[in-house]
């Protein structure tokens, strides 16, 4: 069964200041992996999705995430957070074959201070 | 692209009520989700459709839930008789062909 964690609740950060939100995830074969912000009252926006191929994906909003396999982890960062990325983030895991849906991490709210 | 479009935005019902959740998928996705989000359970798989049939619904939580998708552009997620419980927000999201997902703006559902 693929499976995500998550291991920070909550972060908070100073404007300005850098930022890694931590993802590991379980599953038996490459997994499909995608990184997901949610606003307060809206919907989950893709930031981005690694697939194959080269393991530092860059996303929207100035993301990256890099895919580690030895250490089961997919990381996101950011080198300078902006107030309005205070939000919470999703990692999730999705299969290459069988069950074609996405696995949730419990998530990681993030707080900006100014 | 007016993206996945989910309706009502707010729904709030007694106990015992029926309630019907609605989605429009995005144009040509050939797969459709429906999650749920809990402050308890965080966002959970309900049920999910490929070519409008039902692959997995293991999610569903127990028989007082069901969903259809009669056709490529609309999906409904329906509760009867709902219950507490059953208070979430309820997304809908649909597959993009290089397997990204997007989600619709949920249903937020309050039984009371």
């Amino acid at each position: 069964a693929q499976s995500v964690t998550q291991p920070d609740i909550h972060i908070t950060v100073s404007e300005g200041a850098s930022l890694e939100l931590r993802c590991n995830y379980s599953y038996g074969a490459t997994p499909y992996l995608f990184w997901y912000v949610q606003s307060p009252g809206q919907g989950l926006q893709l930031l981005l999705k690694y697939f194959s191929g080269d393991t530092l994906v860059q996303g929207i909003k100035g993301f990256e995430a890099e895919f580690k396999r030895s250490q089961s982890s997919f990381n996101l960062r950011k080198p300078s957070v902006h107030w309005s990325d205070a939000a919470e983030y999703f990692c999730a895991v999705g299969s290459s074959t069988g069950r074609r849906a996405l696995t949730f991490g419990s998530g990681t709210r993030l707080q900006v201070q100014p | 692209d007016a993206g996945v479009i989910q309706s009502p935005r707010h729904e709030v019902t007694e106990m015992g009520q029926e309630v019907t959740l609605r989605c429009k998928p995005i144009s040509g996705h050939n797969s459709l989700f429906w999650y749920r989000q809990t402050m308890m359970r965080g966002l959970e798989l309900l049920i999910y459709f490929n070519n409008n049939v039902p692959i997995d619904d293991s999610g569903m939580p127990e028989d007082r839930f069901s969903a259809k998708m009669p056709n490529a552009s609309f999906s409904t997620l329906k509760i009867q008789p709902s219950e507490p419980r059953d208070s979430a927000v309820y997304f809908c999201a649909s597959r993009e062909l290089d397997y990204g997902y997007t989600f619709g703006s949920g249903t937020r559902l309050t039984v009371v």
